[in-house]
């Protein structure tokens, strides 16, 4: 059974175009995030969220918006998409203080 | 906040080299410490992690990281790699009872030559 998992795999849209990821996890862990991985591989957190808070990094633009339906999802919707954002995306989740399981990420391309 | 940092970005070895791959922390108090790996085209896998106690911890695939308070740092070592160890390899850090997010360094792209 996969633990965390993502859709899409790979997403090609248009400048200004809105797009949504959705991550979901079977681990029954309370946090939940979103990482960026650059093209030269640097991740960056943009969100950590649990039932009781939602953490945004400031870097993040405010066209970026985590959406949690339940404690198992966190979906990431981009508005207005533009070229800088074409990276590799990827949900986690974590239990506590403990390792976070990665999803296998979803490949942007921004055209 | 936390900051973590990675000296090396490439390392080139021969099959069977021995490998030592530095990281170095900061952050004011108690942490916990983590080595993932991320095979070409992939997802991040846990290598290893360190919480409290013996300061060497073992992980998978014969990697191991010693944590030396002192000196803030949680060095990843394998005694031989194989050329399937060719990855880009993350340390990250946590605050220990936090659980918000990890914080990456900036990894180390290692490729092993057959």
């Amino acid at each position: 059974d996969t633990a965390v998992s993502q859709t899409p795999k790979y997403l090609v849209t248009q400048m200004g175009n809105d797009k949504s990821i959705k991550c979901e996890q079977n681990l029954g862990h309370d946090t939940m995030y979103w990482y960026k991985q650059d093209s030269k591989k640097f991740l960056k957190i943009m969100f950590s969220y649990n039932n009781k808070e939602l953490i945004i990094n400031e870097t993040v633009p405010n066209r970026f918006s985590p959406k949690s339906p339940d404690k198992a999802h966190l979906n990431l919707h981009i508005n207005s998409l533009e070229l800088g954002d074409s990276a590799v995306y990827f949900c986690a989740s974590s239990q506590d203080d403990r390792d976070a399981y990665f999803g296998p990420g979803t490949r942007l391309t921004v055209l | 906040a936390q900051s973590v940092s990675q000296h090396n970005h490439h390392v080139i070895l021969s099959e069977a080299a021995s490998l030592e791959l530095g990281c170095n922390y900061s952050y004011g108090g108690t942490v916990n410490l983590f080595w993932y790996v991320q095979y070409p085209g992939q997802h991040l896998q846990l290598l290893l992690k360190y919480f409290s106690g013996d300061p060497l911890v073992k992980g998978i695939k014969g990697f191991e990281a010693e944590f030396i308070k002192s000196k803030f740092s949680f060095n990843l070592r394998k005694p031989s790699v194989q050329w399937s160890d060719t990855a880009e390899y993350f340390c990250a850090v946590r605050p220990s009872g936090s659980a918000r997010q990890l914080t990456f360094g900036s990894g180390t792209q290692l490729t092993v030559l057959p």
